[in-house]
């Protein structure tokens, strides 16, 4: 098993709907979940972090953790042909710099 | 976020030159910095890890005699292309680890906006 696994994608969804990436990971002591957008010829770009389990939003964007799942998503409401990238799913193990990508899904958002 | 910084942003250089390309951290210290390789339609390729002030850690397959890497700094790491050859050029990206706000659970990399290189 893959230490942090995502949609394979490619996702495509309508514009203004709800887009739902899902990434789990199999480390249960990791801390800390961090969600990345990456457009096409740039670099990867922070947009979400989430420490506790539940929800955070801001703006358009929710993350949602939940630790017993092993299971943390990023929902996209609204969705715009903007929103159309890689995005990155990233665990930190909370012990020295033990950080993992997933693979990351690549959301098209058609209008 | 964070902010680090890449320079040159664009490079382009002949078959046989070395290339070297800096990573600062701007707003915090970075005790471990990353670079990347990245080809067209595929994903990030992790190169080498670089912890301030000790010998680079380099990923299978990455040739650590072609690439070289300084991390004399908190802030400041180099990534130097020797002899780069037309297989070299590609988009490196490198990402500094750390928190601005200086709590562990926070630490996460962020990224410098990346150097294109074309070998001709």
């Amino acid at each position: 098993q893959k230490e942090v696994e995502q949609n394979s994608g490619p996702l495509s969804v309508p514009e203004g709907a709800i887009a739902s990436l899902n990434c789990t990971y199999s480390d249960r002591g990791s801390q800390s979940f961090f969600w990345y957008r990456q457009y096409s010829g740039k670099s990867p770009e922070l947009i979400m972090s989430i420490y506790s389990n539940g929800d955070k939003e801001d703006g358009r964007f929710t993350a949602q953790l939940n630790k017993a799942s092993q299971y943390v998503s990023l929902l996209i409401r609204d969705s715009q042909p903007s929103d159309s990238a890689t995005y990155l799913c990233a665990v930190n193990r909370g012990y020295g710099q033990n950080f993992v990508f997933g693979p990351g899904t690549r959301l098209s958002v058609l209008p | 976020g964070a902010v680090v910084s890449q320079h040159p942003s664009w490079v382009i250089c002949k078959s046989g030159t070395s290339v070297k390309i800096e990573c600062r951290s701007l707003d915090f210290q970075a005790t471990t910095m990353f670079w990347y390789r990245q080809f067209p339609k595929q994903s990030l390729m992790l190169m080498a890890t670089s912890n301030e002030g000790s010998k680079a850690t380099y990923e299978q397959g990455v040739e650590k005699d072609k690439f070289l890497i300084n991390h004399a700094s908190l802030t400041l790491s180099t990534l130097t292309v020797t002899s780069a050859h037309p297989e070299d050029s590609s988009f490196y990206i490198c990402s500094a680890f750390g928190s601005r706000a200086g709590r562990w659970y926070q630490e996460t990399q962020y990224f410098g906006p990346g150097t294109r290189l074309l070998v001709l």
